[in-house]
């Protein structure tokens, strides 16, 4: 069965450094997302991609995020400059237009 | 404005009791889906379910089953007969038609434990 992967599943970074997540999407699909949860609480929505443009996204995705497709099948999350709050778990996303199917995720930790 | 409502934090429950798990939902549009998923301790989100505002049937999976009522905003889950393996934090999601399914707006989750 088709599945979202992510890649790393889990990552440690020191504060100020730049994380880079990776996720290959199931190939046929065309929407992509990004959703976080932070330790105990409610998983959140990030942004969303659409034919290699970011079609909406919410207040949390602020300057220090940005998302790419760079080659046809991945799709990467990048934090520039990470921050002790930015430790969560990160949800990669696809859809082909009816329902979304979530990667296993990746847990970043701030040190 | 978009929102879901899961004012259970946490049940327990013992093995084989039957547990229902509330969700309402807000949304100005009139078309919509509803989803419940599932995260064990282990982390991933499993999907359980996506139900669309036109159909209103009651639906049944096994030891699963939903609730579905437009009149009062409400999606709820039951398990029947729960098991061990049933602990996790549930959610419910709700997305408008226009997002593709994909843009989701979660409850704050239920964190069910079944104890043997």
């Amino acid at each position: 069965e088709p599945e979202v992967t992510q890649t790393p599943s889990h990552q440690v970074t020191q504060m100020g450094q730049e994380v880079i997540l990776r996720c290959v999407p199931i190939s046929n699909h065309l929407y992509f997302y990004w959703y976080r949860q932070i330790l105990g609480q409610k998983v959140e929505f990030l942004v969303s991609f659409y034919n290699n443009e970011i079609s909406e996204k919410s207040e949390i995705f602020d300057d220090q995020f940005s998302v790419e497709r760079p080659d046809g099948s991945n799709f990467t999350l990048k934090i520039r400059s990470t921050k002790l709050e930015d430790s969560a778990m990160y949800f990669c996303a696809s859809s082909q237009g009816t329902e979304a199917f979530f990667g296993q995720g990746t847990r970043l930790t701030v040190v | 404005a978009q929102k879901v409502t899961q004012a259970q934090t946490e049940i327990s429950v013992v093995e084989k009791e039957d547990v229902t798990l509330d969700c309402v939902y807000e949304t100005r549009d009139t078309t919509y889906y509803l989803f419940w998923y599932k995260q064990p301790p282990s982390g991933e989100l499993v999907f359980l379910i996506r139900r669309n505002s036109f159909d209103e049937q009651n639906e049944i999976s096994g030891r699963y089953s939903w609730n579905f009522q437009k009149s009062t905003s409400s999606f709820n889950f039951t398990i029947t007969a729960s098991q061990v393996v049933d602990s996790a934090v549930y959610f419910c999601a709700l997305s408008e038609a226009h997002n593709q399914g994909g843009k989701l707006i979660f409850g704050q989750g239920t964190e069910l434990s079944v104890k043997p």
